[in-house]
């Protein structure tokens, strides 16, 4: 069974406060890892795709990086603002799967 | 369309009573898939379309959940005789080419309540 893992389940923190929640995945198998950021009441946004070990990747204050060999990944946002809050999912795709395997998400409060 | 749209937004169904839900995928996008989320879980795999051929199903919990995709653009899931263990999100996703290398495209997903 290929199980994805996320923690914290939750998250409150003050606005410029800096944050990194992990994802935790199968290391055999591996094809990609995405991660998505969904507000409540819109659709889940793509934040990064990500194939290589050793990968990271930023957007803005949002950055990620990547271990394959240990099956972990980081998201990190610097100094958090209200807009930031929203659920964060990542999800790994495997070589021989057509499907992403969801971990359960972080849920992001950022209080101004 | 500019972006993967599913309707209704919201449902509300009476236990026992037959549902239809519709995405409608981002025009030329060869891959759709179907999840649903339940409360305090991450998305769950159903189904995943490459045009019109459902490719695998493995994920739909029992023969009351059925979908199609018969002209490979917009997809339907049905849900027959819904019992409240079904009501949860249902996001559909679509994307250009199979095991693409950039995020998938969600909808906003159709809020199903079973009552």
């Amino acid at each position: 069974i290929l199980n994805v893992e996320q923690s914290p389940q939750s998250l409150h923190v003050q606005e410029g406060d800096s944050t990194n929640f992990t994802c935790s995945f199968p290391s055999s198998n591996f094809y990609a890892l995405h991660w998505y950021r969904w507000e409540t009441a819109k659709s889940p946004e793509a934040l990064f795709v990500m194939t290589l070990n050793g990968d990271e990747k930023k957007k803005g204050r949002i950055s990620a990086t990547l271990n394959t060999k240990e099956g972990y990944s980081y998201l990190y946002i610097k100094g958090s603002q209200p807009e930031d809050s929203a659920t964060y999912l990542c999800a790994f795709f495997y070589n021989q799967g057509g499907k992403l395997i969801f971990g359960q998400g972080t849920e992001l409060s950022v209080k101004p | 369309g500019a972006g993967v749209s599913q309707s209704p937004r919201y449902k509300v169904a009476k236990r026992g009573q037959d549902v239809a839900l519709r995405c409608d995928p981002i025009s030329g996008h060869v891959s759709l898939f179907w999840y649903q989320q339940a409360l305090g879980q991450g998305p769950e795999f159903l189904t995943y379309f490459q045009n019109e051929a459902q490719l695998d199903k493995s994920g739909l919990p029992s023969d009351r959940f059925f979908a199609e995709r018969p002209e490979g653009s917009v997809s339907t899931l049905k849900i027959q005789r819904t019992q409240q263990e079904d009501s949860a999100v249902y996001l559909c996703a679509s994307s250009s080419i199979p095991r693409q290398t950039y995020g998938y495209t969600f909808g906003s997903g159709t809020r199903l309540t079973v009552v």
